[in-house]
């Protein structure tokens, strides 16, 4: 079974950093794209950008361009989302999905992130 | 244009069919692939490549494209079917995105 496990839920002070997972199971990890998406309290998807396993390649969406940094660690089937300072909008919930060509799947279950002081 | 516009709800009345639009200038290129999210729940692939639908995505599930607008259409929407849904598409610089999503509201 094709799956993806995220990291559990953080909650974080503004100004702290944070990395957040995503481990890949039961296909060829190298091989796919893997999406990160936004999904503030109350609101829509937003995609962040793209990393492939295989090389670390990465594509940002411009509105995610140098406000998150995305990661993998192929040898641990794991993809990672980073932060190195949280402010209190960056409050939502976060998930991966393995990106086809012209389609996302499947999904992780997400990962809550809370800022708060 | 990187923009996929969706209507904010939709009402159906049980067991009636209903059709949710996403439109956008990319659709005239990429394919649309649609995804139903419940309260508390990840995004679920329901239909992909204009109409193929994952193992497990009833048949009462389907996709179409005509111009620069995508639809997903359920045939017969059960109370189940009630979540909010969402368009997702690329442009041709490889960057993806999402529609603003339809609150689908079975009556």
């Amino acid at each position: 079974e094709v799956q993806l496990v995220q990291s559990g839920a953080e909650v974080k002070k503004p100004g702290e950093s944070l990395r957040i997972s995503c481990k890949g199971s039961g296909y060829r990890f190298t091989t796919y794209w893997i999406s990160w998406v936004r999904q503030m309290p109350g609101k829509g998807l937003e995609w962040m950008g793209i990393i492939y396993p295989h090389d670390s390649g990465t594509k940002y969406s411009p509105s995610f361009q140098g406000q998150v940094t995305m990661s993998v660690d192929a040898s641990n089937t794991t993809a990672y989302l980073q932060w190195s300072s949280l402010k209190a909008s960056d409050t939502a919930v976060y998930y991966c999905a393995r990106q086809l060509i012209n389609h996302s799947d499947p999904w992780g279950q997400g990962t809550l992130v809370i800022v708060s002081s | 244009s990187s923009e996929l516009t969706q209507d904010p709800a939709v009402s159906v009345a049980l067991g009636q069919p209903v059709r949710i639009t996403c439109q956008g200038d990319s659709l005239r290129t990429y394919y649309a692939s649609w995804y139903q999210q419940k309260p508390g729940q990840a995004p679920l692939l329901v239909i992909y490549d204009k109409n193929n639908r994952p193992s497990g995505i009833p048949d009462r599930f389907s996709g179409s494209i005509s111009g620069n607008t995508a639809s997903l259409t359920i045939t017969g929407a059960q109370a189940d079917d009630e979540a909010d849904y969402y368009c997702h598409s690329r442009d041709s610089n490889g960057y993806l995105f999402f529609g603003g999503g339809t609150k689908l509201t079975v009556l």
